[in-house]
């Protein structure tokens, strides 16, 4: 069964500090990878996808994941972090073979304060 | 650029009212879907459509009914509110090519009492 996982329900870090919130997918063909961002009483926005090629995909608002085929993960990651930064991060997924099938697995968020 | 707008923005219905969430995309997408986000259990989804004239049910249809008479509108209709649809609901949007992300609005909250 597609599946994923977002193993922390809040992420914490000191403004400056580099960030990352972690996302593990389980789907039976090649995965097509989203990260989205929720600030309070909005809508999810887009931030970036890894669907081929290189495996470090670089996004909006300084943002970066990292794809990682054996360990079946896709860790969002940012260098340094700003307290604007703090918003709910959804992980989602779809199984690339799936033809037209464009439904997203999604996982259930994680909450990431940063602190000034 | 609107993208994806969903009126009203709030609403509170009494159990047993019906009404109709809007959603109406600007991008001329063929993919559209509804979902619900309740506190800590992510996003499901409720319904989705391929294109005008065809929809198809999610993780959980009960309640709801959907129709698409238009490429840029995706009602989404409550029959008989419960307090169980008490939640936020969002409508999005997807373009063509399988590789492209969805769109959001900024969704309806919606309380039953």
């Amino acid at each position: 069964a597609q599946s994923v996982a977002q193993p922390e329900d809040q992420v914490n870090v000191a403004e400056g500090n580099p960030l990352t919130v972690k996302c593990t997918y389980s789907v039976s063909g090649n995965p097509y990878l989203f990260w989205y961002v929720q600030y309070p009483n909005r809508g999810l926005q887009f931030l970036l996808k890894y669907i081929t090629g290189d495996n470090l995909v670089k996004g909006s608002y300084g943002f970066e994941a990292e794809f990682n085929k054996s360990q079946t993960s896709f860790h969002l990651k940012k260098p340094s972090a700003l307290v604007s930064d703090s918003a709910l991060y959804f992980c989602a997924v779809r199984d690339g073979n799936a033809g037209n099938n464009r439904k997203l697995i999604w996982g259930l968020g994680t909450s990431l304060a940063v602190n000034p | 650029n609107a993208g994806v707008t969903q009126t009203p923005k709030f609403r509170i219905l009494k159990i047993g009212q019906s009404m109709t969430l809007q959603c109406t995309q600007d991008m001329n997408h063929n993919y559209m879907y509804w979902y619900r986000q309740d506190p800590g259990m992510g996003l499901k989804l409720i319904y989705y459509s391929v294109g005008a004239g065809i929809t198809d049910k999610g993780e959980v249809p009960n309640g709801y009914n959907v129709s698409r008479s238009t490429t840029e509108d995706f009602p989404l209709r409550l029959e008989l509110a419960a307090p169980s649809q008490t939640s936020v609901y969002f409508c999005a949007s997807s373009g063509p090519g399988t590789n492209q992300p969805q769109h959001f609005g900024d969704g309806t909250r919606l309380s039953i009492l």
